[in-house]
C-alpha cells in the first residue's frame, strides 16, 4: 500500500509567480486536505476536497485554489505569490470527510518565495 | 486568532517516566480532538483522538484526557521511550475543519 506522496519536495519561486503543488492520496482514500505550516507554527487548514468537490475552506484568500481528480489525487495552486506564502505545504488523505477519519499526511512540499 | 494553543514549546523527560503534553482551546464548538506526532522531514502521524462526548481515551502507552469545562486537552505517555522524541501537535475540529496547535517538542532522555 502506497502512502501519501507529494511533489515537488522543494520549490523556490519569486514574488508574483504562480505555483502548483501535487499530492497523490493513499490507495482507497477519497478525501484530501491541504495545510500550510509556517516556520514555528502548526499546520493551518487551507481546504478539503471530497470526491472532486471542495468540501470546506479555511481562512485563505481566493488565490489559493485546488483541484481533485477522478483518481482522488489533488493539486494546490497559489497565484500571485507573496513572501508570506513561504511555508511547508502538507496534504493529507482519508477514507472520508468526517473528523473521525484518520488523516494520513505526506512529507510536504517546502516552498520558498523570494 | 489561535484557537488551539500549546503553551509549552518543549518538554524533556527521563526514559520510563510519564510525559504530559498540554493543549488549550477557545472554541466550545470543537467536537473532536486529536494528537499527532511529527518526526523531522516527515508529515504528522496520527496518534490518538477523543470525541467531545468522552473525557478519556486510551491506546497502549498513550492516554488523552479532555476537560471540556476548562477547554483543556492533555496527552499522557507512560512509560516514555526515547523513540517518543518528536514534535507533538494537538488538533481540534468542528465539522471538517481542523485547527492545530503550534506543537510541543518532546525529548525523552535515555
Amino acid at each position: 500500500e502506497t502512502g501519501v506522496t507529494q511533489s515537488p519536495t522543494h520549490l523556490i519561486k519569486t514574488r508574483g509567480q504562480q505555483v502548483t503543488l501535487r499530492c497523490s492520496s493513499q490507495s482507497g482514500h477519497n478525501t484530501v486536505s491541504w495545510y500550510q505550516q509556517a516556520l514555528g507554527q502548526g499546520p493551518q487548514f487551507i481546504f478539503q476536497y471530497y470526491r472532486e468537490e471542495e468540501n470546506g475552506r479555511g481562512n485563505f484568500p481566493p488565490r489559493f485554489s485546488g483541484l481533485q481528480f477522478p483518481n482522488y489525487s489533488s493539486e494546490l495552486n497559489v497565484n500571485a505569490l507573496e513572501l508570506d506564502d513561504s511555508a511547508l505545504y502538507l496534504c493529507a488523505s482519508s477514507f472520508g470527510q468526517g473528523a473521525w477519519e484518520t488523516q494520513y499526511f505526506g512529507p510536504g512540499t517546502r516552498l520558498l518565495v523570494l | 486568532d489561535q484557537q488551539v494553543k500549546q503553551n509549552s514549546p518543549s518538554l524533556s523527560v527521563q526514559e520510563g517516566r510519564i510525559s504530559i503534553l498540554n493543549c488549550d482551546y477557545t472554541n466550545s464548538m470543537f467536537d473532536y480532538f486529536l494528537w499527532y506526532k511529527k518526526y523531522p522531514a516527515e508529515g504528522p502521524t496520527f496518534l490518538i483522538s477523543i470525541s467531545s462526548i468522552k473525557d478519556k481515551n486510551e491506546d497502549g502507552r498513550f492516554t488523552v484526557f479532555l476537560n471540556k469545562s476548562a477547554k483543556h486537552l492533555s496527552l499522557h505517555i507512560v512509560p516514555s521511550q526515547p523513540g517518543d522524541s518528536a514534535v507533538y501537535f494537538c488538533a481540534a475540529s468542528t465539522g471538517n475543519q481542523f485547527y492545530f496547535g503550534t506543537g510541543t517538542s518532546l525529548t525523552v532522555i535515555p
